[in-house]
């Protein structure tokens, strides 16, 4: 397995303009998840999802932030519009049956606003 | 709810010297505990786990925890640590009730000198 795949590993955009991040899990896991790391705030959850269905989604920071999963094999984050204040590594990692076995994580999509 | 104390963010060592990374954790339930390992520019991979069980855990590349329930601590250690042990560790706590989400620490950066 290729492991969990997020695109584009770098992302340079201007402010208010839309951001979508894409993610696709390892091959029949059931849950996803959506971090974004920073120097301020460290490793934060934002939204995780569990057989394509949002479970938690406490930790996305307002509304110009959204989640999907239309099905199994990929996911969504979009921003719009952007800010210079959502700069950070954005993380997508994927689990079999939730946090037992651990998680794969990606290898981040990195986003700078200007 | 649960969270995670790592005391030490920075850990400057000696190659081949013994290393120590101290973690703290507040749940009122029980938990399970991760070690996570990032190296620059890659996403996290899982080091080690505590689920139930031997409460001394170990890797396959010689690291080991032990899981003290009277101190709620996880702490992570290696007899002699190489360059390449070089890498920020992240501890992280799921608890049993919640068993999907992992809440991470805030990272403690391993530099090796030779």
């Amino acid at each position: 397995d290729a492991g969990v795949i997020q695109s584009p590993r770098h992302e340079v955009t201007e402010m208010g303009q839309e951001v979508t991040l894409r993610c696709k899990p390892i091959s029949g896991h059931d849950y996803l998840f959506w971090y974004r790391q920073t120097m301020m705030r460290g490793l934060e959850l934002l939204i995780y999802f569990n057989n394509n269905v949002p479970i938690d989604d406490s930790g996305m920071p307002e509304d110009r932030f959204s989640a999907k999963m239309p099905n199994a094999s990929f996911s969504t984050l979009k921003i719009q519009p952007s800010e210079p204040r959502d700069s950070a590594v954005y993380f997508c990692a994927s689990s079999l049956s939730g946090a037992r076995g651990g998680y794969t994580f990606g290898s981040g999509t990195r986003l700078t606003v200007v | 709810a649960q969270s995670v104390t790592q005391l030490d963010s920075q850990v400057p060592v000696f190659e081949e010297a013994p290393v120590e990374l101290r973690c703290n954790y507040s749940s009122s339930v029980s938990v399970y505990l991760f070690w996570y390992v990032q190296y620059p520019n890659q996403g996290l991979q899982l080091l080690l786990k505590y689920l139930s069980g031997s409460t001394l855990v170990e890797s396959i590349n010689g690291f080991e925890a032990e899981f003290n329930k009277s101190q709620t601590s996880f702490h992570l250690r290696k007899p002699s640590v190489h360059i390449s042990d070089t890498a920020e560790y992240f501890c992280a706590v799921s608890e049993h009730s919640s068993a999907s989400k992992i809440i991470f620490g805030s990272g403690t950066r391993l530099s090796i000198r030779p």
